[in-house]
């Protein structure tokens, strides 16, 4: 593993449905974040990590958890699956959450909730 | 809450210069980020900000004037592969990243 990596790569799913997106990250990085991406509406932040064991909410949380048992994994869950969570999720990470370093992304998850 | 602003696209000749402006409304800065997104694939780190001034790195250089709320990219010797979208982003008080909605450059020979 090289960098950050997100699976599935894409997903169709059921509305109702639970579903759980998986992100892995193999730099050391402390923080962690988790985007969607919306046609004219830009990434907008989710959940996100500061460090392992510690969680908070973004701008858009409602209808996600995470959760952050250590350094490298960030799972997104989406506990009942809606129509207007179709996008393509990002996760990413940096070295600090508050230096000069930027976030890295990982290649993204295309879901459709039907 | 934050109000970033850029163009949604742009369109240049291959070896032309082309500059996205960006204008933003924060609560706090601490930083401000451009990143390069080309379709179907995840944004990647272009240029960072956070003192007044030009930031040079190849044939891309950034400007930000933290007074104005204003950033711009620089695009020079144009590209086919620079056909993509540039994604202005600005890390608040918060030091949470904030995205615009991204700009769609397209190079035409």
């Amino acid at each position: 593993i090289a960098g950050i990596t997100q699976a599935p790569t894409s997903q169709i799913l059921a509305a109702g449905r639970r579903m759980t997106l998986r992100c892995t990250q193999d730099m050391r990085h402390n923080a962690m974040y988790w985007y969607r991406q919306d046609l004219g509406l830009g990434l907008r932040l989710i959940h996100y990590s500061n460090t392992a064991g510690t969680t908070g909410k973004g701008e858009v949380p409602d209808g996600y958890s995470v959760s952050r048992a250590n350094t490298d994994d960030f799972p997104l869950t989406l506990a009942s699956a809606v129509p207007s969570q179709t996008s393509v999720y990002f996760c990413a990470s940096s070295d600090e959450a508050g230096g000069p370093e930027t976030q890295y992304f990982g290649p993204g998850t295309r879901l459709l909730v039907l | 809450g934050q109000n970033i602003d850029q163009p949604t696209e742009m369109t240049a000749t291959e070896g032309a210069i082309v500059q996205i402006n960006c204008t933003y409304q924060t609560s706090g800065f601490n930083g401000l980020f451009w990143y390069q997104q080309h379709a179907g694939e995840a944004p990647t780190f272009l240029s960072y900000n956070v003192l007044d001034g030009l930031e040079e790195k190849g044939r891309f250089s950034s400007f930000l004037s933290r007074s104005k709320g204003y950033s711009y990219l620089l695009l020079k010797e144009l590209q086919m592969k620079d056909s993509a979208s540039y994604l202005c982003a600005v890390r608040g008080g918060d030091y949470k990243l904030s995205f615009g909605a991204g700009t769609t450059v397209t190079v035409r020979a």
